[in-house]
């Protein structure tokens, strides 16, 4: 079963502080890795996306990837009220038939207090 | 057109219904997606398609869920006699390519009671 685990959270950060979300993978396999934002009642929104081991930058947003450890994370700094939503963790499983498909994680749900 | 256009966005059927619901990806995405996401939950994968074949259908909880996309543009997910655990956020995507990021369309809330 390939698995995506994310802390379900809630993760509470005042505003102006660096929130740091955390996700890891089962399927050594895996090529492409995304964060997905989804505001309550929306659909999700994509922020990031990491395929090489490292560090990517995109304005506030920082992702990190480890492929020997599975790990993946997104960091977002001096965090906003408007921040607070939920961020899913996504990652492409490439097992041959189906190269397309996404595993997410459940997500974790961010409050960035004012 | 600019983004993934879902529809109905609401949908309430009664127990044993049968439902349609539609997608029209953005113009050009070879790549189509349909998840099924649950309150509280991430989303989970039903089927893919590349063009107008179905590559992937394992996501797909049971034989009543049916999906297609004839021409390999608008996809239609069909949901046959449907039931209360049926219940969820319908969400179609799409993509360029394989291994890029989706974008979602807003999804559709069926409701069966």
């Amino acid at each position: 079963q390939k698995e995506v685990e994310q802390n379900s959270g809630p993760l509470s950060v005042p505003e102006g502080a660096i929130a740091s979300l955390n996700c890891t993978y089962s399927d050594r396999g895996s090529q492409s890795f995304f964060w997905y934002r989804q505001y309550s009642g929306k659909s999700p929104e994509l922020i990031m996306s990491i395929y090489s081991n490292g560090d990517k930058e995109d304005g506030r947003f920082t992702a990190q990837l480890n492929k020997a450890s599975q790990y993946v994370s997104l960091l977002i700094r001096d965090s906003q009220p408007s921040d607070s939503a939920t961020y899913l963790c996504a990652v492409n499983i490439d097992y041959g038939g189906s190269q397309g498909n996404l595993i997410f994680g459940k997500g974790t749900k961010l409050s960035v207090k004012p | 057109g600019a983004g993934v256009s879902q529809s109905p966005r609401y949908k309430v059927a009664k127990r044993g219904q049968d439902v349609a619901l539609r997608c029209d990806p953005i113009s050009g995405h070879v790549s189509l997606f349909w998840y099924q996401q649950a309150l509280g939950q991430g989303p989970e994968f039903l089927t893919y398609f590349q063009n107008e074949a179905q590559l992937d259908k394992s996501g797909l909880p049971s034989d009543r869920f049916f999906a297609e996309r004839p021409e390999g543009s608008v996809s239609t997910l069909k949901i046959q006699r449907t039931q209360q655990e049926d219940s969820a956020v319908y969400l179609c995507a799409s993509s360029p390519q394989v291994y890029y990021g989706y974008t979602f369309g807003s999804g559709t809330r069926l409701t069966v009671v």
